[in-house]
């Protein structure tokens, strides 16, 4: 599976858009870009995956660029629960799930 | 809710102690999954069971013994632990274990070896 790094660490403004990139420029064709979220001591939770196109569901969407080796997920509207680690995670199929060290996003009142 | 649930939430016991975690899961998926995530470590995939087989072991010590009785429970046995496998014990499961589905995780167990 193609190695990801995110930033350690991000802040954002209760209410405004909260954008954490992930560079995976290593990603091949047939892997897949997911993200999870864990909140403080409970088990990661799923939030969106995609392979080229963009793709928005209810809790986020994930913008991927035209050559796939970097992503962006967005929460349009965040809110102090959004407090979370983030975990962008490019996995071929078949393959396990390598969470790494992920984003730490403080949302701030 | 995410539908995976886990017991107990919180474990404590000594290294000559012989305990179970239980995981269950009401998604009828069919692969069920292991993670341990120690403090300020990622998340280490330990077992994995595809249609209760057996699937992965990723050189996890023999003291950590899984059983999978059916596509919906899950078991972790634990003996003669070591204090350094005090963590958080994370089980998930996935539509399949082999395609590109996404797992759903239960809240964990925190267990503490002293």
């Amino acid at each position: 599976d193609a190695k990801t790094t995110q930033p350690p660490s991000m802040d954002c403004a209760e209410g405004r858009a909260a954008n954490l990139p992930c560079n995976h420029s290593t990603i091949s064709g047939n892997e897949y870009v997911y993200w999870y979220r864990q909140i403080h001591s409970q088990g990661p939770q799923y939030i969106i995956h995609g392979l080229k196109n963009n793709e928005t569901n209810e809790m986020a969407s994930l913008i991927i660029t035209e050559d796939r080796k970097s992503s962006t997920l967005i929460l349009p509207h965040a809110t102090l629960r959004d407090t979370a680690v983030y975990y962008c995670i490019a996995r071929n199929t078949g393959n396990q799930f390598y969470f790494g060290t992920g984003t730490s996003l403080t949302v701030i009142p | 809710e995410t539908g995976v649930t886990q017991t107990p939430r919180h474990l404590v016991m000594g290294m000559t102690n012989k305990k179970s975690l239980k995981c269950e899961q009401h998604l009828g998926h069919n692969a069920m999954y292991w993670y341990k995530q120690s403090a300020k470590k990622p998340l280490e995939l330990m077992f994995v069971y595809n249609f209760k087989e057996q699937t992965e072991n990723n050189s996890v010590p023999s003291r950590f013994s899984p059983e999978c009785p059916n596509s919906s429970h899950l078991f972790l046995h634990l003996h003669t632990l070591q204090p350094e496998d005090s963590a958080l014990y994370l089980c998930a499961s996935s539509q399949d274990g082999t395609l590109s589905y996404e797992q759903y995780f239960g809240p964990g167990t925190r267990l503490t070896v002293t």
